[in-house]
């Protein structure tokens, strides 16, 4: 089975300051991951992905997110907060070895953002 | 514009009534899902379609069908056997031809049971 968990419900960071967001994963095989922002009443939107290669991964709006295979984790960051960043941050994981070809979110991190 | 859409935006039910949500894409994407979102729970799969005439179950399918009878479409039916159906309902998209494509969302539709 696979899993994801978000530790954080709500991370608050002044503008200006790096942000992180937290994410580990359990997968019986190797993981593909992704990170997604949800904005209030709207969808989902991709951020960035890990599949292989390079465990610093760079997406969309300055984020970036470093892949942690012995402590099974896909922290998100960001060098600089924008309070435009708030939002809700969903991570999600596949098995690339099983059959399952559905992604398994994470409960959801809610980034504040204060000027 | 390339992408999905999701209607309608706001959906009210009254108890023992069926529902159907609608999806669309134009992305040209095999793969299509559906979550439901409830607060501080994240995403929960309800049904996946890799191919058209073909859709697996979720995580939580009771209650819910649906039909992929063509690859732009793939309805969501919320039947009166889903005790607790008022949620936040996404559909999404991929390229089926490899797993690790990420997925599209539409921008959801609001159910709400009276």
């Amino acid at each position: 089975a696979q899993s994801v968990a978000q530790p954080e419900d709500q991370v608050n960071v002044a503008e200006g300051n790096p942000l992180t967001v937290k994410c580990t994963y359990s997968v019986s095989g190797n993981p593909y991951l992704f990170w997604y922002v949800q904005y209030p009443n709207r969808g989902l939107q991709f951020l960035l992905k890990y599949i292989t290669g390079d465990n610093l991964v760079k997406g969309s709006y300055g984020f970036e997110a470093e892949f942690n295979k012995s402590q099974t984790s896909f922290h998100l960051k960001k060098p600089s907060a924008l309070v435009s960043d708030s939002a809700l941050y969903f991570c999600a994981v596949r098995d690339m070895d099983t059959g399952r070809r559905a992604l398994t979110f994470g409960s959801g991190t809610r980034l504040q953002v204060q000027p | 514009d390339g992408g999905i859409t999701q209607s309608p935006k706001y959906l009210f039910r009254k108890e023992g009534q069926n529902v159907t949500l609608s999806c669309e894409q134009n992305l040209n994407h095999d793969a299509m899902y559906w979550y439901r979102q409830d607060p501080g729970q994240g995403l929960r799969l309800i049904y996946y379609s890799q191919i058209v005439n073909d859709f697996q179950k979720g995580d939580i399918a009771e209650g819910y069908s649906v039909s992929r009878e063509k690859k732009e479409s793939f309805p969501l039916t919320v039947t009166s056997a889903q005790k607790n159906p008022t949620a936040f309902y996404l559909c999404a998209s991929s390229k089926a031809e490899s797993s690790y494509n990420e997925q599209f969302f539409g921008p959801g539709t609001r159910l709400t049971v009276l």
